[in-house]
């Protein structure tokens, strides 16, 4: 296992259309996160899964964006008609449980223009 | 809520000194967990160390210890004998110890330090 794993990592796009992201998590970890980071700012929590149950999402997570962990494996973040306000590194974590560590991908830098 | 203030953008040191990056946090809770992230360019985040709330004991790995004042909710990174590969951005965070409600297992970062080192 090489770690968490996150594709592309780079992602051009026009304002308005869809973006997909993905995230692979270390195979034994049932937590798995998402979060957001902007030039200049620390990384900020979008949500989480257990397993496949997204347990909690932040209130940045507008309803444009969409995440989900079929069969509790690889994760999927959506953004749907996207915003020049969008544009950010999306990073992904997986840890074994709530009080370990969490282990971070590269991330997906997503500019949008 | 709970809040991480890093107040040094920048930092710079010079190989094989030692420098020590600042760290306060807000919270109400009395259980948690602090930690420090390294972010070298263009390469995923790493924990470099993490600090128990309930231990009194400073964390030490290698060159890296933390001074943790827990009334002054300060947490502070020394990195002795730095070295070039020490050059990144490096995150404090915070995490809550309870397994229910609210944040669980999620973490809270400050806006980072970009620490470099001068040969």
């Amino acid at each position: 296992d090489t770690g968490v794993s996150q594709d592309p990592r780079h992602k051009i796009t026009k304002r308005g259309q869809n973006v997909t992201f993905r995230c692979d998590p270390i195979s034994e970890h049932n937590r798995l996160y998402w979060y957001r980071q902007t030039l200049g700012q620390g990384p900020e929590f979008l949500t989480y899964f257990q397993n496949e149950a997204q347990l909690e999402k932040s209130r940045l997570l507008s309803d444009r964006f969409s995440a989900e962990r079929p069969k509790g494996s690889f994760s999927t973040l959506e953004i749907q008609r996207t915003e020049q306000g969008d544009s950010a590194m999306y990073l992904c974590a997986s840890s074994a449980g709530g009080l370990t560590e969490a282990f971070f991908g590269q991330g997906t830098r997503l500019t949008v223009v | 809520a709970q809040t991480v203030t890093q107040s040094q953008p920048e930092m710079s040191v010079q190989e094989a000194e030692t420098v020590t990056l600042s760290c306060t946090y807000d919270t109400s809770e009395s259980d948690y967990y602090l930690f420090w992230y390294k972010q070298p360019p263009s390469r995923q985040m790493i924990l470099v160390i993490r600090q128990e709330a309930y231990k009194q004991q400073n964390a030490t790995e290698n060159r890296f210890s933390v001074n943790f004042q827990k009334a002054a909710k300060s947490f502070s990174l020394k990195i002795s004998d730095s070295q070039l590969g020490d050059a990144a951005m490096y995150f404090c965070a915070y995490r809550s110890a309870t397994n229910y409600g609210g944040s669980q297992g999620n973490l809270i970062f400050g806006k980072g330090t970009k620490l470099s080192v001068k040969p």
